[in-house]
């Protein structure tokens, strides 16, 4: 897991805050995926991203939750006024895709969003 | 939505004793591949699974994948306390699709 850098471990941001998530994919990686789990649930897939594209949103919340990968720089998942709902682990993972094939994913160590 | 249905939720049992996981899905996955998780951490990928009817073993685990490319089952022999943690299962089409988790505990 050290190859995918994620931080802040763990963030605290009152009702109403703004909650910023930095993901490093591993070096050579251009596809990068976040995903989110509830205590004691699987892992429920939020978007998926190449550099400067987003490749597929179809599980991010239509509200409130944005994510980009920029050119330069690391993938940032944002949440704009966080409520407790929000609160659960929050993973990136990255990957190596060639020609359509998909070498292989490698997560992070997550950020862990609690909401008070 | 494509579901990957994992059973059981819950698993506990003594050391030295055999288990299996089962991993079921009502669509087809290009590959299949199997994660454990340790609290706090992010997944570690166990295996893939990518040809219908494959079976992979990993010292004591053994990984099948079923025909149709729907299901797959994971089967621990002697199991260690070292085994314990939430198994995954996932999907692999352009995204990884997880199941709901196996949390397992092995009692010393």
């Amino acid at each position: 897991n050290a190859g995918v850098m994620q931080n802040p471990r763990h963030l605290v941001r009152r009702r109403g805050q703004e909650a910023r998530l930095r993901c490093s994919p591993m070096k050579g990686h251009s596809h990068v995926y976040w995903y989110r789990q509830l205590p004691e649930e699987g892992l429920k897939f939020m978007v998926y991203l190449q550099k400067e594209n987003i490749i597929d949103e179809s599980g991010m919340p239509k509200e409130r939750f944005s994510a980009e990968f920029p050119k330069e720089g690391p993938s940032i998942l944002r949440i704009q006024q966080v409520v407790r709902g929000d609160s659960a682990a929050y993973f990136c993972a990255s990957s190596q895709v060639t020609r359509g094939y998909n070498y292989g994913y490698t997560f992070g160590s997550g950020t862990r969003l609690t909401v008070v | 939505t494509q579901l990957l249905e994992q059973s059981p939720q819950f698993l506990s049992i003594q050391e030295g004793e055999n288990l299996t996981v089962y991993c079921n899905s009502s669509s087809v996955f290009s590959s299949l591949q199997w994660y454990r998780q340790e609290p706090g951490e992010g997944p570690v990928l166990l295996v893939t699974v990518v040809t219908g009817g494959e079976v992979k073993k990993l010292k004591r685990l053994t990984f099948q994948f079923g025909d149709a490319r729907k299901d797959s089952s994971l089967h621990i022999t002697a199991a260690q306390p070292g085994d314990t943690g939430l198994y995954l299962c996932a999907g692999v089409k352009e995204k990884l699709t997880f199941g709901t988790g196996t949390r397992l505990t092995i009692i010393p």
